[in-house]
């Protein structure tokens, strides 16, 4: 079965800094991953995916993932975080059938 | 405008006792899903029904049973609820392009006492 690992429950960064949240994988086939995030009381919000092709995939809010078939990894970054880009970032892979598996989420917090 | 929208947003109540859950989207979506988000946030999903026909059943016991009226609407019953129940519930729905993302309503905090 297709998984995803994230192996930090909490990142911090100050506000201004580059942030990574990392997103490791393990399929069979081709990965189709994911990116959501988690505000309070909110549900998950799509951020960006990959399905094929380059290997850097942009998204909304300025975020972007890069894709790396030899680390199996699928990290989330952006290149000078916010304060209100604090909130609960999960990293996701397309199972069989339409299903998607979640990664048990990283807590990002960003210092003022 | 919402796009996917639950209610109720906040459920209390007591064990034993039997509720619903509601979903609808308006996105013109086939596939509805409901998720169980845990106290450590951990997501899980629990069905999945695509065109009004259940696709995905997990390992959920049958206390909990959902329902379809239509392809816009994915509802959750609740009999027996349990002290283990209490969690946030997620519906969300999907384009029938298995490469589209999945919209996420706000979610049901359900909290038994």
């Amino acid at each position: 079965a297709q998984s995803v690992a994230q192996p930090e429950d909490q990142v911090n960064v100050a506000e201004g800094n580059p942030l990574t949240v990392k997103c490791t994988y393990s399929v069979s086939g081709n990965p189709y991953l994911f990116w959501y995030v988690q505000y309070p009381n909110r549900g998950l919000q799509f951020l960006l995916k990959y399905i094929t092709g380059d290997n850097l995939v942009k998204g909304s809010y300025g975020f972007e993932a890069e894709f790396n078939k030899s680390q199996t990894s699928f990290h989330l970054k952006k290149p000078s975080a916010l304060v209100s880009d604090s909130a609960l970032y999960f990293c996701a892979v397309r199972d069989r059938g339409d299903k998607i598996i979640f990664g048990k989420g990283t807590r990002l917090h960003i210092l003022p | 405008d919402t796009a996917v929208s639950q209610t109720p947003k906040y459920l209390v109540t007591q064990m034993g006792n039997d509720k619903s859950i509601k979903c609808e989207q308006n996105l013109g979506h086939d596939t509805m899903y409901w998720y169980k988000q845990d106290s450590k946030k951990f997501l899980k999903i629990m069905f999945s029904y695509n065109n009004k026909e259940l696709i995905i059943n997990e390992t959920v016991p049958n206390r909990f049973s959902p329902k379809s009226p239509d392809k816009a609407h994915l509802n959750l019953h609740i009999n027996s609820l349990e002290l283990g129940d209490s969690a946030v519930y997620f519906c969300a729905s999907k384009d029938s392009d298995s490469n589209q993302p999945q919209h996420f309503g706000d979610g049901t905090r359900l909290s038994i006492l």
